[in-house]
Formats: structure tokens, C-alpha cells, sequence
């Protein structure tokens, strides 16, 4: 049974970086994509884009470039989202999930709150 | 860029069926896929590949597909089966996910 844990709310200023990890247990991490999906208050679900967890390679969604960087430790099974330079419009809750070839976004991970506000 | 169109809310009395629909150009060629999302809750998948109803997901949860639109059916509606609904696929490319704008589904 596969979890995703990630890590906890954070505030910051418009400006600064955030860095969100998501750690996944009860599977082999390399084995299936890890996919990152943005909702901001009050809003639906948005593809930001994903990280082939067995090359590192990532694939970011029309949005989400330059700012966003995705990354990978596989030694501790854990796949993070960086964004640099917040803006106030950041604001939401950022979603790690995993995604098996063909079966959709099977394990999501508990969601992380960034606020950026000054 | 490719976008899914869903109804905005849906309205069912207990016992009855709601059926929410999603549509897009590329559904005929690309699997959809259901979530559940409650206030304050990560989304659950409750439908995969169309028609596939993953293990822990009750039976009155049903997908089916007609050419570009796709339909969850939950039937004997429960109050526990208040929330939003999203429906999910990919590009013809198969380069990129999209989601629907989702479906609130209110239990009368």
C-alpha cells in the first residue's frame, strides 16, 4: 500500500523560494512518475507537470516554467517542487501524486499549504 | 491548450443517480479518470480508464464513455457523496494532463 507524506505549511514573502518534498513509502520510488498538482483557494485541480522518477527527468506544464523546478532524491525516496521568486498569486495547495502508466493519480500525498503574503 | 468542460454543480436527492458529464476532443482517444474531492481532503481516484473502479471505491460509483464525453454515474446517492468531482485525461499528444473545472455535487 503506497503513501506520499508531504512536508508542512509554509508563509513566506513575496520573493523569496519555497521548497515542498514528498516522500513516498510502500512502493519501489523509481518505479512510477511522481506528477505535482496546484489548487489554488477556492479553485480546481491543476496539472503542473512531472517527474520521471527513474531518470530525474521532468516535464513542466504550460505555467509552470522557469519558476517551478522538480527534483528528485532517491535515496530517501523523496520528490520535491521547488518555486522561486513567490508571488502573492502562489497562494494555494501544492499536490505530489503518484501516477502508474495508464491507471491516473492513484496515491496523492496530504497536500502542502504555501501562503505567500507580505 | 486542451481543456475538459464539465457542469459546474449537480443537485440529487438521497437515493437518487447523479451523473456527471465531462467533454473534450480527445477523449475518444484518451482514457478518462474520476476524483473525489471533500473540503480540507487530498482528491481520491474513484474512477481509472474509463469504466475501472479501483478496489475500496463502492459499487454505486460507474464510469462510461460515448465518443467525447465521458459520464460518472453514482447511483443511490449518499449524503457522504457530497463533494467536488473531477474528471482527468490527457492531450491527443499524450504529452500533457488536464483536469476539468469539476462538478459540485450537492446532496439534497
Amino acid at each position: 500500500q503506497g503513501q506520499l507524506v508531504q512536508s508542512g505549511s509554509q508563509l513566506k514573502k513575496p520573493g523569496a523560494s519555497v521548497k515542498v518534498s514528498c516522500k513516498a513509502s510502500g512502493y519501489t520510488f523509481t518505479d512510477h512518475a511522481i506528477n505535482w498538482v496546484r489548487q489554488a483557494p477556492g479553485q480546481g485541480l491543476e496539472w503542473m507537470g512531472w517527474i520521471n522518477t527513474d531518470t530525474g527527468n521532468p516535464t513542466y506544464a504550460q505555467g509552470f516554467t522557469g519558476r517551478f523546478v522538480f527534483s528528485l532524491d532517491t535515496s530517501v525516496s523523496t520528490a520535491y517542487l521547488q518555486i522561486s521568486s513567490l508571488k502573492v498569486e502562489d497562494t494555494a495547495m501544492y499536490f505530489c501524486a503518484r501516477v502508474p502508466r495508464k491507471l491516473g493519480f492513484d496515491y496523492w500525498g496530504q497536500g502542502t499549504l504555501v501562503t505567500v503574503a507580505s | 491548450s486542451y481543456e475538459l468542460t464539465q457542469p459546474p454543480s449537480v443537485s440529487v436527492s438521497p437515493g437518487q443517480t447523479a451523473r456527471i458529464t465531462c467533454s473534450g476532443d480527445a477523449l475518444p482517444n484518451q482514457y478518462a479518470y474520476w476524483y473525489q474531492q471533500k473540503p480540507g481532503q487530498a482528491p481520491v481516484r474513484v474512477i481509472y480508464k474509463d469504466t475501472e473502479r479501483p478496489s475500496g471505491i463502492p459499487e454505486r460509483f460507474s464510469g462510461s464513455s460515448s465518443g467525447t464525453t465521458v459520464t460518472l454515474t453514482i447511483s443511490g446517492v449518499q449524503a457522504e457523496d457530497e463533494a467536488d468531482y473531477y474528471c482527468q485525461s490527457a492531450d491527443n499528444s499524450s504529452t500533457s494532463y488536464v483536469f476539468g473545472p469539476g462538478t459540485k455535487v450537492t446532496v439534497l
